[in-house]
């Protein structure tokens, strides 16, 4: 059982508008900042958003993060078949926390 | 390039020990605070250990706390995580990974922006 809540899986179609959801509590995302990480099928994960809603440089514009008190959310835009994989929200609560996983399937 | 690159992965019997290293290049390692993060087969992702860029400070998970070391050696560029009574539930893909951060204080964190590939440790009798 994960500290921060994803929904196991999503899904959307190419140039469609997706959102991950990562629920926290005031203890991690409350009170810390966010992370995003997607992990490609047999890759390491890689950095996609810091701080809530910054992007590093490389990340298209198409990812986008926010927080609203203890939650979060990953926004994935123009969808694109390449986009499928595993994406973990983090925070830091004592210790650092990830979800569980959202594992992304472009139809 | 910038780089880090893990070794040092097996196979155990439970109770046995193993060392990790990872090799770091084309940055200022000693600048940096370092992770490792470690993935079971088909889960996700879970936070194994912190320690500060001059390696003073250093944070565990709960569940290996008291089994594992993680120490960093600037001078050779190199992190190292040594693990001792290992249990079947270690099993994992091992990553390191650098961050900008103060250890200590969540608020300076910039996320772990590199990765190493992984190394594999399978515990198991």
């Amino acid at each position: 059982q994960s500290v921060l809540t994803q929904p196991p899986s999503a899904s959307g179609t190419p140039g469609q508008r997706v959102t991950i959801s990562c629920s926290g509590s005031s203890s991690n995302i409350g009170s810390n900042y966010v992370f995003w990480y997607q992990q490609l099928p047999r890759t390491a994960p890689k950095l996609l958003i810091y701080r809530n809603n910054q992007r590093p440089s490389g990340v298209p514009d198409r990812f986008s993060g926010s927080k609203s008190g203890t939650s979060a959310s990953l926004a994935i835009s123009g969808l694109r078949s390449e986009d499928e994989a595993d994406y973990f929200c983090a925070s830091w609560d004592g210790s650092l926390v990830f979800g569980g996983g959202t594992t992304l399937t472009v139809l | 390039q910038v780089q880090l690159v893990e070794s040092g992965g097996g196979v155990v019997q439970p109770g046995r020990s193993l060392r990790l290293s990872c090799a770091a290049s084309g940055f200022t390692f000693s600048s940096y605070a370092m992770h490792w993060v470690r993935q079971a087969p088909g889960k996700g992702l879970e936070w194994v250990a912190l320690i500060s860029y001059d390696g003073n400070s250093y944070y565990y998970t709960h569940s290996v706390r008291g089994r594992f070391t993680i120490s960093r050696d600037n001078s050779k560029n190199t992190l190292f995580l040594q693990m001792n009574t290992l249990r079947p539930e270690d099993t994992a893909v091992y990553y390191c990974a650098r961050e900008d951060i103060v250890v200590g204080i969540t608020a300076t964190a910039y996320g772990m922006d590199v990765w190493g590939q992984g190394t594999t440790v399978t515990v198991f009798s």
